[in-house]
């Protein structure tokens, strides 16, 4: 079984620019979050993906959108990139739904700068 | 979303337990109690989680508080390894769909030394 991956690990990337970060669920897991942590912050929730569908957004703008696949791995897309999106993008998959028991499983992280 | 307060940091030594304090004086009825930890350079990882009474795992224990308006994560000895940043973490239960949000506040720097 094998656990959360995500892709790349690092990414530069320049202001206005465009990014997608990948990420594979653990093995029979049909839910995925997304998570953004700043430097010297706690992960802040920017979306769920259940079944494919969006189930649940935090307070990011509309630039930031993903898709889940039939095999529930997601992207996470970024348009017009700001500085401010330089952070750590965690992916977290979980089974579902559990009534707030689910553990989540998260994978180790895209570092994104933007220049 | 109920909030928590914890501790900026605390301090161990090798091989001694430890216990990391949480408040969480709005908790409704309904919520779970979740910690999760992050390790350096890694991404968070679920420790426990409970409702009402105490629960253990083979990572830690859980205390929770009889009126349920705090808790404590009990590491029973505590390893170089176990230094991390420590989220305690209040989970709705929300029914029937499976709303992953987790609201992760500062946590608790925890530093264990040899």
């Amino acid at each position: 079984e094998t656990g959360v991956t995500q892709s790349p690990t690092h990414l530069i990337k320049t202001r206005g620019q465009q990014v997608t970060l990948r990420c594979s669920s653990q093995s029979g897991h049909n839910t995925v979050s997304w998570y953004q942590q700043a430097l010297g912050q706690g992960p802040q929730f920017i979306f769920q993906y259940y079944r494919e569908e969006e189930n649940g957004r935090g307070n990011f703008p509309p630039r930031f959108s993903g898709l889940q696949f039939p095999n529930y791995s997601s992207e996470l897309n970024v348009n017009a990139l700001e500085l401010d999106d330089s952070a750590l993008y965690l992916c977290a998959s979980s089974l579902g739904p559990s009534g707030g028991q689910d553990e989540q499983f998260f994978g180790p992280g895209t570092r994104l700068t933007v220049l | 979303d109920a909030k928590t307060t914890q501790p900026n940091s605390m301090e161990s030594n090798e091989e001694e337990p430890v216990h990391l304090p949480c408040n969480h004086s709005t908790i409704s009825g309904t919520d779970y109690i979740h910690w999760y930890r992050q390790l350096p350079s890694q991404g968070p990882e679920y420790v426990i989680h409970g409702l009402t009474s105490n629960v253990n795992n083979r990572m830690a224990s859980l205390a929770i508080a009889e009126d349920r308006k705090s808790s404590t994560l009990i590491l029973h000895r505590a390893t170089l390894r176990d230094a991390a940043v420590y989220y305690c973490i209040l989970r709705a239960n929300a029914g029937g769909t499976s709303y992953g949000k987790l609201t992760f506040g500062q946590g608790t720097i925890l530093t264990v030394h040899p």
